[in-house]
């Protein structure tokens, strides 16, 4: 039973313009959110969080809005780079403190 | 600050042997968690540990087993390895167990079973 999804495997972006990955989750108990960027070989990188009593948190190029009542995250990067590239991993945490994550989306942004 | 690092970064083991992965964490993180990447299963969690105590363990069998010692630093084996057994271990590691904490990763140990 996946908890967290991210549907859409793999996306293209021409640079500039702006990149939205989606993730939804199904456990109304998941209280924290997180973003995560994995390039091959590495570890994955934190980019940036929600909790679960906001609905929106910017950093930088980076946005990630929460719908609480869709079950729905998404994060918005704009504009795309080319150093963007790479694999994202939503993530959900519930008051265990476990890290739960989605499938992952294949992000590619051409120059 | 140094990142986590996790040593070997690439393991070759054959069916039936058992191996031993080591994490250090980034200084003064208390929290070390372990995750298992797949090309099918994507990542998931094995166990946390927090000042020497497993405090959450997922849905592996108890070949997967770990420790923390009192320095912080984790080790996770695996016995009588499994074809399925070959992935990317990653260890993260967080200052506590506090909702907001963010986890670091380190680079990952890739193992290969034969």
């Amino acid at each position: 039973d996946q908890q967290v999804k991210q549907n859409s495997p793999s996306l293209s972006v021409q640079e500039g313009r702006i990149s939205i990955l989606n993730c939804d989750y199904t456990n109304s108990m998941f209280d924290y959110f997180l973003w995560y960027k994995k390039y091959p070989a590495e570890g994955p990188t934190f980019l940036i969080s929600i909790s679960s009593i906001k609905d929106k948190n910017e950093d930088g190029r980076f946005t990630v809005f929460l719908n609480k009542s869709a079950k729905h995250l998404s994060l918005h990067i704009v504009p795309s780079q080319p150093g963007d590239s790479a694999v994202y991993f939503c993530a959900a945490k519930n008051a265990g403190n476990m890290l739960t994550f989605g499938g992952g989306t294949r992000l590619m942004v051409k120059p | 600050k140094a990142g986590v690092t996790q040593t070997p970064r690439y393991l070759i083991k054959t069916r039936g042997q058992q191996v031993t992965l080591s994490c250090s964490p980034i200084s003064g993180h208390r929290s070390v968690s372990w995750y298992q990447q797949t090309p099918g299963q994507g990542l998931q969690f094995l166990f946390e540990y927090f000042s020497e105590t497993q405090r959450n363990k997922g849905n592996f069998p108890g070949r997967f087993s770990g420790r923390q010692f009192s320095n912080s630093r984790s080790e996770m084996n695996v016995s009588t390895l499994e074809l399925g057994d070959s992935a990317l271990y990653l260890c993260a590691s967080r200052p506590s167990t506090v909702l907001t904490d963010t986890q670091y990763f380190g680079p990952g140990t890739r193992l290969t079973v034969l």
